[in-house]
């Protein structure tokens, strides 16, 4: 079974500092993993994904994750939030084994405020 | 920027009505996915499609519900006889055939049940 795990519900920062979203997935295979994001009354759009090649992924908006196998956490982090960034933060991960590796499974979202 | 489409952005109807969304996926892209997302959570599986054929079907769609990809391209999902429950975003996605590739979403059809 896979399953991922967004550990805030609601994240508060103010313009200028920095963001951390956190994320923990567990998987019997090995994952591919995602962060989306999604503003109010609209679809979601894909940050950065990460497939097995290098460790810290570098996304758009200047997002970036990094998977820790030893930790199964793959982190959200930017180093200067942007009142544009306040959004819905979803991590999803997809199983590896062969047969699904399509499916998205999302966690229950991180909404991330700006204070500016 | 032809990304993926939806229409429509909203439907209001009363209960028992049925209910048809459409969703035009990027044209390049084979497959096409329907997730439903209810407040305060994060989408979840109903179907996809490789070209025209349905290969995957979850358990939270019922029989109510029935979706279609006739040539390939565009798609629907049709909701017989709606029930309060069916209040949701529903969002379609697309994207290239291979293991682990991004999927791309469209804004979402968002249901109202009175």
């Amino acid at each position: 079974a896979q399953s991922v795990t967004q550990l805030d519900s609601h994240v508060s920062v103010s313009e200028g500092t920095p963001v951390l979203l956190r994320c923990n997935y567990s998987s019997s295979y090995s994952p591919s993993l995602f962060w989306y994001v999604q503003h109010p009354n609209k679809g979601l759009q894909l940050l950065l994904k990460y497939t097995s090649a290098a460790t810290l992924v570098k996304g758009i908006n200047g997002f970036e994750a990094e998977f820790k196998k030893s930790e199964t956490s793959f982190h959200l982090t930017k180093p200067s939030a942007h009142m544009s960034d306040a959004a819905e933060y979803f991590c999803v991960v997809i199983l590896n084994s062969g047969g699904s590796n399509y499916k998205l499974t999302f966690g229950k979202g991180t909404l991330l405020t700006v204070n500016p | 920027d032809t990304g993926v489409s939806q229409n429509p952005r909203h439907k209001i109807t009363k209960r028992g009505q049925n209910v048809t969304f459409r969703c035009d996926p990027i044209s390049e892209h084979n497959r096409l996915y329907w997730y439903r997302q209810t407040l305060g959570q994060g989408p979840e599986f109903l179907t996809y499609f490789q070209n025209e054929a349905q290969l995957e079907k979850s358990r939270l769609l019922s029989d109510r519900f029935s979706a279609e990809r006739p040539k390939g391209s565009f798609s629907t999902l049709e909701i017989q006889r709606t029930e309060q429950g069916d209040s949701a975003m529903y969002l379609c996605a697309s994207s290239f055939t291979g293991s682990n590739q991004p999927q791309h979403f469209g804004d979402g059809t968002r249901l109202s049940i009175l």
